[in-house]
């Protein structure tokens, strides 16, 4: 069975630019979940998606949204980015509630 | 107050001796426990998790959980050169959906 997905690996913006990150879950996966990774700050949980719905939402700025599309896939978008946007963002998938989270390779924001 | 913490270490331990990591966590509604193992510049991968008090084994790892406590350790039996990683406390907390509250994480070195 594939992993989870995240495109593209890598990205280098600069300030006030946007970004939109993609992940496909694992099949049968309806739950998906987004994760910034950061040296200081550790996971820190973004959103939750679960078929089509925002579950849960993290304590990050509005300029943080995401979507989930029928067929379970995840996109979320970073609007007038910061320097201090820079991280490692995660995708996560699971089966529902209470599973365990399986996550892509990420997807590596550097902003400048 | 943070909802899971974690010795950041580092922890160095020999080839073939026992590496004992912990975690405590603070709401009492934590009702799944799961560990993550990440290498550098890599993304969490699970190793186990556990829902009862108790121990669960799983090859070479065992996870504990206390709940009277608000305590889950890992062991790691055998220690090899290739767990020198990044392992990840990670707990769901009742009612929140499929949110995660990760620890910092405990940076593990084993000693050839």
């Amino acid at each position: 069975k594939a992993g989870v997905t995240q495109t593209p690996r890598y990205l280098i913006k600069t300030r006030g630019q946007q970004v939109t990150l993609s992940c496909s879950p694992i099949s049968g996966h309806r739950s998906v979940s987004w994760y910034q990774q950061t040296p200081g700050q550790g996971l820190q949980f973004l959103f939750e998606y679960f078929s089509e719905t925002q579950r849960n939402k993290g304590n990050f700025p509005g300029r943080f949204s995401g979507r989930q599309f029928s067929n379970s896939r995840s996109e979320m978008n970073v609007s007038t980015l910061e320097l201090g946007d820079s991280a490692l963002y995660l995708c996560a998938s699971s089966l529902d509630n209470n599973s365990p989270l399986h996550f892509g390779n990420g997807t590596r924001l550097t902003v400048t | 107050q943070k909802e899971v913490e974690q010795n950041s270490g580092p922890l160095s331990v020999p080839e073939g001796a026992i590496a004992s990591l912990n975690c405590t966590y603070s709401d009492r509604g934590s009702q799944s426990f799961f560990w993550y193992r990440q290498y550098s510049g890599k993304s969490p991968e699970l190793i186990m998790f556990i829902y009862s008090n108790g121990d669960k084994e799983d090859g070479r790892f065992t996870a504990q959980l206390n709940k009277a406590s608000q305590y889950v350790s890992l062991l790691i039996r055998d220690s090899q050169p290739s767990d020198s990683a990044t392992y990840l406390c990670a707990v769901n907390i009742r009612g929140t959906g499929n949110q995660f509250y990760f620890g910092t994480g405990t940076s593990l070195t084993v000693i050839p």
